[in-house]
C-alpha cells in the first residue's frame, strides 16, 4: 500500500523566506510527528500530532517553526524568516495509533537555505 | 526523557561476516524496541521490532535480542551483503507516544 508522502522531495529556499513541507500520512493513522536530521545526524523529535491535536510541541527550536494537522490526515510544516541553519532533512512520519504500533516514515524533504 | 546510546558509531565488516550494534537505554518502563535502516536520500525503514515479552526475534539475516534486565538490546546481521551497508538506528519507545531513537551506526560492507 501507499506509503508517508512528503513534499517537495527538495526544496532552496532564501534566507528570511517561509516555506512549508507537506506529509500525506498512511490512512488510517492518528499518530503523525515531524522529525528533523541535520547532516550525518541523528533524529531530532519536533513535534507530535495524535488526530488534529498537538499535545507535544516540545520539539519545535524556535517561534518560526509551526505545524498544524487538518482533517487528521494532511500535516504542514511551515518554517518562517528562514535561517541558514534550518538546512535539514524533515522527516515526517505516522503510525496506527501513539503506542507501540510501528512507526513508518516518508523520504523526507531537504531543506536548504541559502 | 529516556536515553539511548547506541554503539559502535561506525561499522566495517567483510562480506559473509556478522555485523553486531548495540543500544543501551534508562527506562525501565519501556517495552517497545523497533530497529531502522537508512539508505542514502532516503527515510529511515522499519526492519524489525522487538517487544519486551519476548527476548528475542528472527527475520531471515537478521535478528534482535533484548535483555530487559540489563536495560540493553541489540541488532545482529549475518551473513553480510553490500546492500545491508547503510545507517542503522535503534530506537525505544516511552511515555505514552515518544521514541527515542539512537545517534545511528554507519556499517558498511566490504567485498
Amino acid at each position: 500500500g501507499a506509503g508517508v508522502s512528503q513534499s517537495p522531495s527538495n526544496k532552496v529556499t532564501e534566507k528570511g523566506k517561509d516555506v512549508e513541507l507537506r506529509c500525506d500520512p498512511i490512512s488510517g493513522h492518528t499518530a503523525l510527528y515531524w522529525y528533523r536530521q541535520s547532516l550525518g545526524q541523528g533524529l531530532e523529535f519536533l513535534i507530535y500530532f495524535q488526530g488534529n491535536s498537538a499535545p507535544d510541541k516540545s520539539g519545535l527550536p524556535s517561534d518560526r517553526f509551526s505545524a498544524e494537522r487538518t482533517g487528521g490526515s494532511v500535516s504542514t510544516l511551515t518554517i518562517q524568516r528562514t535561517q541558514q541553519e534550518d538546512s535539514a532533512v524533515y522527516l515526517c512520519a505516522s503510525r496506527r495509533q501513539g503506542d507501540n504500533s510501528p512507526l513508518h516514515f516518508g523520504n523526507g524533504t531537504r531543506l536548504t537555505v541559502t | 526523557g529516556e536515553n539511548v546510546e547506541q554503539h559502535p558509531s561506525t561499522l566495517s565488516v567483510q562480506e559473509g561476516d556478522s555485523a553486531v550494534i548495540k543500544c543501551t537505554y534508562s527506562d525501565s518502563a519501556s517495552n517497545y524496541f523497533p530497529w531502522y535502516k537508512q539508505e542514502l536520500g532516503k527515510g529511515p525503514q522499519l526492519i524489525i521490532d522487538i517487544r519486551s515479552n519476548v527476548g528475542e526475534k528472527k527475520d531471515q539475516r537478521i535478528a534482535v535480542t533484548l535483555n530487559k534486565t540489563a536495560k540493553h538490546f541489540s541488532l545482529h546481521i549475518t551473513e553480510t551483503q553490500p546492500e545491508d551497508s547503510a545507517v542503522y538506528f535503534c530506537a525505544v519507545s516511552w511515555g505514552n507516544y515518544k521514541l527515542s531513537f539512537g545517534a545511528g551506526t554507519t556499517v558498511t560492507v566490504r567485498a
